[in-house]
């Protein structure tokens, strides 16, 4: 299948700083990422649709100026935690959709970034 | 409204005994997929099945199978003579069309296989 990569793995901040994570379809184009943030023992929560080109859109409740999210190119989404704080920290997920070719749009996970905010 | 509800939030199992995990879900819409995502502790999520609604056939690979029942809007996950590398947390997820290819998931089901 294909893949999709996030950067950086893990990352540690101060409170109040900004936070930049970086997702990428390695292998094909994706005009739609997501992004997810799964708090400890707790499912994964749709944050925003990232769409290449414009303005991602964001869950209800989700702070749209706290995470900024920027689209692009058709490989890359990023996610800027901004001013971060402890109830920041989260382990964020991304997704890319692979369009085209089925009936079906695959979405492709990637690994993770978790986010400790001190 | 679109739901999924994993109504079993941990099991633990002895390796080699079987374990089923449910999962029921809602959807008013009559085209959907289901699909089961495995978690294990380093986090990345492993997609184990799709299945689109007008397929309710079961599907079985190797000690994973999977009961597809639209009658009782469940698509439970069975895993046969578990094993300890089984452990994880498992997520039950819908799509449907309405919802422009968002994935809700279920709030998962963490697997212990004790030795």
């Amino acid at each position: 299948g294909a893949v999709v990569s996030q950067h950086p793995s893990w990352v540690i901040c101060k409170s109040g700083t900004s936070v930049k994570i970086e997702c990428r379809s390695l292998d094909f184009q994706a005009t739609t990422m997501f992004w997810y943030r799964q708090f400890p023992k707790q499912s994964l929560m749709l944050m925003a649709t990232s769409n290449e080109g414009s303005k991602a859109t964001y869950e209800q409740g989700v702070e749209k100026d706290k995470f900024l999210i920027n689209h692009a190119s058709l490989t890359l989404s990023t996610l800027t935690v901004t001013s971060a704080h402890p109830e920041d920290s989260s382990f964020y997920i991304c997704s890319a959709l692979e369009t085209g070719g089925s009936s079906y749009n695959e979405q492709f996970f990637g690994p993770g970034t978790r986010l400790t905010v001190l | 409204a679109q739901k999924v509800t994993q109504a079993q939030t941990e099991i633990s199992v002895v390796e080699k005994e079987d374990v089923t995990l449910d999962c029921v879900y809602e959807t008013r819409d009559t085209t959907y997929y289901l699909f089961w995502y495995k978690q294990p502790p380093s986090g990345e999520l492993v997609f184990l099945i799709r299945r689109n609604s007008f397929d309710e056939q079961n599907e079985i690979s190797g000690r994973y199978s999977w009961n597809f029942q639209k009658s009782t809007s469940s698509f439970n996950f069975t895993i046969t003579a578990s094993q300890v590398v089984d452990s994880a947390v498992y997520f039950c997820a819908l799509s449907d069309l309405n919802r422009d290819d968002k994935i809700i998931f279920g709030k998962g089901t963490r697997l212990h296989i004790l030795p």
